[in-house]
């Protein structure tokens, strides 16, 4: 099993159609997050979870809805979406000790294309 | 806020040689983190490399250094020995202390030539 699983891989979805995509990470990691990646625009935090908990909500659209059922687990639930919001979103995790920095690791990605 | 500079949308370097990847950043906290990763086609972000705010010495993982140049606010990556399979877009990317959710750069996508 890989780090960090994102399925689907490409997903191609109605404006008016429901979905949602699923992160799942096998190293054991306390904090979970969402980020966007759209064209020629940096990456852009979404969502973070850190046990299980949401920690921090970057002003996203509530057409976005994260859910974070366990510390293994994260989803992301689309509903009702625009054009501009096709992108890669990009699931990480990492491990959070107490006042130190630690790097994140990714998944490979979900492709959504909304038309 | 932080704030990450990649002024290098492109860098083109041939297969052996050294290439150095410009990072710029701005922040007003005492301590942070900085980051590169890499993400070629697949859409993967892997991690390279990390240089903490207070640490001493320049980080370096295998053909991976980080040159952190405290004063200037910069971080840039070198790669050394460059190979085909570094193709790829290159993100630099920093933390503050205590979380590791990332303010990234636009990237710099590199060529490798034969």
């Amino acid at each position: 099993e890989t780090g960090v699983t994102q399925t689907p891989r490409h997903l191609v979805m109605g404006m008016t159609n429901k979905k949602s995509l699923k992160c799942e990470q096998h190293l054991g990691h306390n904090a979970m997050y969402w980020y966007k990646q759209s064209a020629k625009k940096p990456l852009e935090l979404m969502f973070v979870y850190s046990l299980e908990e949401r920690v921090e909500n970057n002003s996203v659209p509530s057409r976005f809805s994260p859910e974070c059922p366990n510390s293994s687990h994260l989803f992301l639930h689309l509903h009702t979406l625009q054009p501009e919001d096709s992108a890669l979103y990009l699931c990480a995790s990492s491990q959070e000790p107490r006042g130190r920095v630690t790097e994140a690791f990714f998944g490979q990605g979900t492709r959504l294309t909304v038309v | 806020a932080q704030k990450i500079t990649q002024t290098q949308p492109g860098m083109f370097v041939q297969e052996k040689e050294a290439v150095t990847l410009d990072c710029t950043y701005d922040t007003s906290d005492p301590s942070y983190g900085l980051f590169w990763y890499k993400q070629p086609s697949s859409g993967e972000m892997i991690f390279l490399i990390y240089q903490g705010s207070y640490d001493q010495q320049n980080a370096t993982e295998g053909r991976y250094s980080l040159n952190f140049q405290k004063a200037r606010k910069s971080a840039n990556l070198v790669i050394s020995a460059s190979q085909l399979g570094d193709s790829a877009m290159y993100f630099c990317a920093m933390s503050r202390s205590g979380y590791s959710t990332l303010t990234f750069g636009k990237g710099t996508m590199l060529l490798v030539s034969p």
